[in-house]
């Protein structure tokens, strides 16, 4: 059983174009994040979400929305898309800070390649 | 600000030692982990440091000093299998959040 797990896996697209990213966890936890990595390897985190309420927003272009149903999902839709927006968009989840005595480790899906002709 | 630096990239032979480096500036420090990265799959936690010292977790060792914001991860009996990207990320101290600031990641080659 996948523990978190984005689709689609690939996604090609055109310029100007407006696409989604589905995310879901099966892991029971409370929060839940969207990352981005670009092609310098580099992980850099975009937004999260602790039980459908938005926690972290860093600064990312207004045309990044996302949007979290329930706890064990979290969708990223992107408007009008860029050549820059080309990367690979992680989606991961963690228990709460200290919960149960965890270390919140974040567990990550397999990742969205989105490329932008 | 906030700055995790890490070497680029690291060769190593197969069954020998290596040590990945990271220092750290952050907004304040909630603990440190080092994940694994293999080539087009996700990052896979590797381990977890708050207080100083070892952390030891069969071939992975990882070490930390909050007073000098430095770690490292110590890699034993190195296989091919360790060739991937080895990412340095710090948790900011804030709340209920859980903001963990990724370093760029050392590319480690391991060679027969």
């Amino acid at each position: 059983d996948t523990a978190v797990s984005q689709t689609p896996k690939y996604l090609v697209t055109q310029m100007g174009n407006d696409k989604s990213i589905k995310c879901e966890q099966n892991l029971g936890h409370d929060t839940m994040y969207w990352y981005k990595q670009d092609s310098k390897k580099f992980l850099k985190i975009m937004f999260s979400y602790n039980n459908k309420e938005l926690i972290i927003n860093e600064t990312v272009p207004n045309r990044f929305s996302p949007k979290s149903p329930d706890k064990a999902h979290l969708n990223l839709h992107i408007n009008s898309l860029e050549l820059g927006d080309s990367a690979v968009y992680f989606c991961a989840s963690s228990q709460r800070v200290f919960a149960a005595g965890g270390t919140g480790e974040l567990f990550f899906g397999e990742g969205s390649r989105l490329t932008v002709l | 600000g906030q700055n995790i630096d890490q070497p680029t990239e690291m060769t190593a032979t197969e069954g020998a030692i290596v040590q990945i480096n990271c220092t750290y500036q952050t907004s304040g420090f909630n603990g440190l982990f080092w994940y694994q990265q293999h080539a087009g799959e996700a990052p896979t936690f590797l381990s977890y440091n708050v207080l100083d010292g070892l952390e030891e977790k069969g071939r992975f060792s990882s070490f930390l000093s909050r007073s000098k914001g430095y770690s490292y991860l110590l890699l034993k009996e190195l296989q091919m299998k360790d060739s991937a990207s080895y990412l340095c990320a710090v948790r900011e101290r804030g709340g209920a959040t859980n903001k963990l600031i990724f370093g760029t990641g050392t590319l480690l080659a391991v060679q027969p």
